[in-house]
Order: C-alpha cells, then structure tokens, then sequence
C-alpha cells in the first residue's frame, strides 16, 4: 500500500529533551517537505529536501534538525533549543520540488509536558 | 507582502449554494498552484492543482488561475455539508528554491 507514513501519531516530550519524528515514503517520490501547523493557523514550512543528501532551511527551522541519507525517509528532530514545540508536525512528499502535487502523511502531535 | 493571502473567514453558505474561496500569491515566477482541503484534526488532502492561466474542472470543484493578476480561487458548486473544512491555496515559491508554500487557509462552513 504506497503512501506517506508518519509516526508516532501522538509524542510526548519533557522539557529538554530532543525528540525525532519519524517519516516514510514508498511513493519514490524525490522531495519531502516538514511543517509546523498551530491551532487556527496555516501551515509554516520547516525544512525540505529536493533530492537525497540534500536539504534546505524553511520558515522557521531553528530549533530544528533534518537528516535525508535515504530517498523514502526524512527524520525530523525537534531539538531543546526550540521554546515552543507543542504542534502538529505534518512531513509531505512529492515526485519532484517544482511543479508536482505533495501529498501528507497523517501528521503527529507533539506536546511538551 | 506575505508570499501567499487567504481570507482566514469562516465563510458560510447554504446548503447547494458555489462557495468562493480565493488567494492572492506573490511570486511572478510561481508555474504550480494547489487547493487542498484539511478537516479539524486530520492532515490536508489534495483537491485540485492547476498550472495553466484558465480554469480547470473536477466534478463539483473548478480551479481558476489568472497569473497576471497573480490570483487563484476554488469553486464549490453544490455545497455539501461534507465541504465543511478549512481550504489552504499552496504554490511553488520560485524565489527560494522551489518551496512549496501555503497560505493560512479559509473555513468554509456548509449550512443545512
């Protein structure tokens, strides 16, 4: 079954602590993307990659980090450095980074308890 | 300028009226435009992607792009309860590269 897969669906995390979200793709899709959504609000880009072994900062990447050592995966670590990570984090893919769609995987909550 | 604007609404419409959902982009440069709706709590899911200046129709939904006037909108026609949901306007942001980037979304509420 192809699709976009994202976990936990729900994350706890200590203040403090560096947590890292999980996300696969087996769309061989070439671009994945991260974003940051807070209630009421859109949708702000973190950080994305055009094609493996390679990444670019978003909107609001600091406090963040990103790894793409392999095409369908593209960890995301929400470090101690970002105050306020309580959010729902959605990571997308698409074929290619210009003209093509993107398609989510079902996202995960973050809380800091 | 922000990259991309939407009017955050809600918007509200009878039940089997067009809804008009619209968005202003910034980028001359953007080729790719895409409407996805994204019901509370869940992640968007793509309804629509448009590349050409015109419309384009999908059952119920029609896209309409005018790069000129660097303007894109979705119409529902038929509104359905079901339509309820908020309706992000996404592009490709040419000047940074390539990042697909999204506007802050309408809330579209479909009336009985």
């Amino acid at each position: 079954d192809g699709g976009i897969t994202q976990s936990p669906k729900y994350l706890f995390r200590k203040e403090g602590q560096n947590v890292t979200l999980s996300c696969e793709q087996n769309l061989n899709h070439d671009a994945m993307y991260w974003y940051r959504q807070d209630p009421g609000q859109g949708l702000r880009l973190i950080y994305y990659s055009q094609i493996v072994n390679d990444f670019q900062k978003g909107d609001i990447a600091e406090g963040y980090s990103v790894s793409r050592e392999k095409k369908e995966s593209f960890p995301l670590t929400v470090t101690s450095a970002q105050k306020n990570p309580t959010a729902f984090y959605l990571c997308a893919s698409s074929q290619d980074s210009r003209n093509t769609e993107a398609f989510f995987g079902q996202g995960t909550r973050l809380t800091v308890v | 300028q922000k990259e991309v604007e939407q009017n955050s609404g809600p918007l509200s419409v009878p039940e089997g009226a067009i809804a008009s959902l619209n968005c202003t982009y910034s980028d001359r440069g953007s080729q790719s435009f895409f409407w996805y709706r994204q019901y509370s709590g869940k992640s968007p899911e793509l309804i629509m992607s448009i590349y050409s200046n015109g419309d384009k129709e999908d059952g119920r939904f029609t896209a309409q792009l005018n790069k000129a006037s660097q303007y894109v909108s979705l119409l529902i026609r038929d509104s359905q309860p079901s339509d309820s949901a908020t309706y992000l306007c996404a592009f490709v942001f040419t000047g940074g590269g390539n990042k697909l980037t999204f506007g802050t979304g309408t809330q579209l509420k479909v009336e009985l």
